[in-house]
């Protein structure tokens, strides 16, 4: 297993600015997730965070709206940019360990967006 | 790319009944399919996982069951209990470097 630190847990922002979402992991890990979660509805991918190179995004999803980085294998950023209301969601840092398959979760970060 | 339909999306049960969820899978090449609790306000758990080389998996009250063949899998809770209650997420995945694909989830009640 894994135990992972996402902070903030929550904020609430105006719209036209950008949050920053960290997430920490206390040991090396393969593969690292960014999903969101909106209210009520599943899990969708945003991309996968490539330490050391640019993050695999979902159709959908923009690097200049989500910029993500990964700089070594225990640490990966989520910036959600130019945020408006439609960006209100539920973050999720999730990890690997070893294969892609057994998903770790980090506690998510609840945003509201103004 | 994979898609994952996952039905009921809202089911209600008596304490002490039992829970059905089932799950269908469109790549035929995935081997491996998690399922996942979320509690009101809490992270995704991982709660039981099968692979596709076995047809049944048991743990307590909880199993899962594949079919390959029809591209399915169900999540069975028997002897509900209240602590149940939650959503639960079905996934599919070719292991590889492929992320889960999830399905919408399930909104399980029980009553006492």
């Amino acid at each position: 297993s894994a135990v992972i630190s996402q902070k903030p847990s929550r904020d609430i922002c105006q719209r036209g600015t950008s949050l920053t979402i960290q997430c920490q992991v206390d040991s090396q890990v393969t593969m690292m997730f960014w999903y969101r979660q909106q209210p009520g509805q599943s899990l969708t991918l945003i991309a996968t965070a490539n330490q050391g190179s640019e993050a695999t995004y979902e159709s959908g999803f923009v690097i200049d709206k989500f910029p993500i980085s990964r700089p070594n294998l225990t640490f990966s950023t989520l910036t959600v940019s130019n945020m408006s209301p439609e960006d209100s969601s539920i973050y999720l840092c999730s990890v690997a360990v070893a294969t892609n398959e057994k998903l770790f979760f980090g506690s998510g970060t609840q945003l509201s967006v103004l | 790319g994979e898609n994952v339909e996952q039905h009921p999306s809202t089911l209600s049960v008596q304490e002490g009944d039992s829970a059905v969820i089932k799950c269908t899978y469109s790549d035929s090449a995935s081997n491996y399919f998690p399922w996942y609790k979320q509690e009101l306000g809490k992270r995704p758990q991982l709660i039981i996982d099968i692979r596709s080389n076995v047809g049944e998996k048991k743990d307590q009250r909880i199993a899962v069951t594949l079919n390959k063949t029809a591209k399915h899998f169900s999540l069975h809770i028997t002897e509900t209990q209240p602590e149940d209650s939650a959503v639960y997420f079905c996934a599919a995945i070719y292991s590889g470097n492929t992320p889960l694909v999830f399905g919408k989830g399930t909104r399980l009640s029980v009553i006492a």
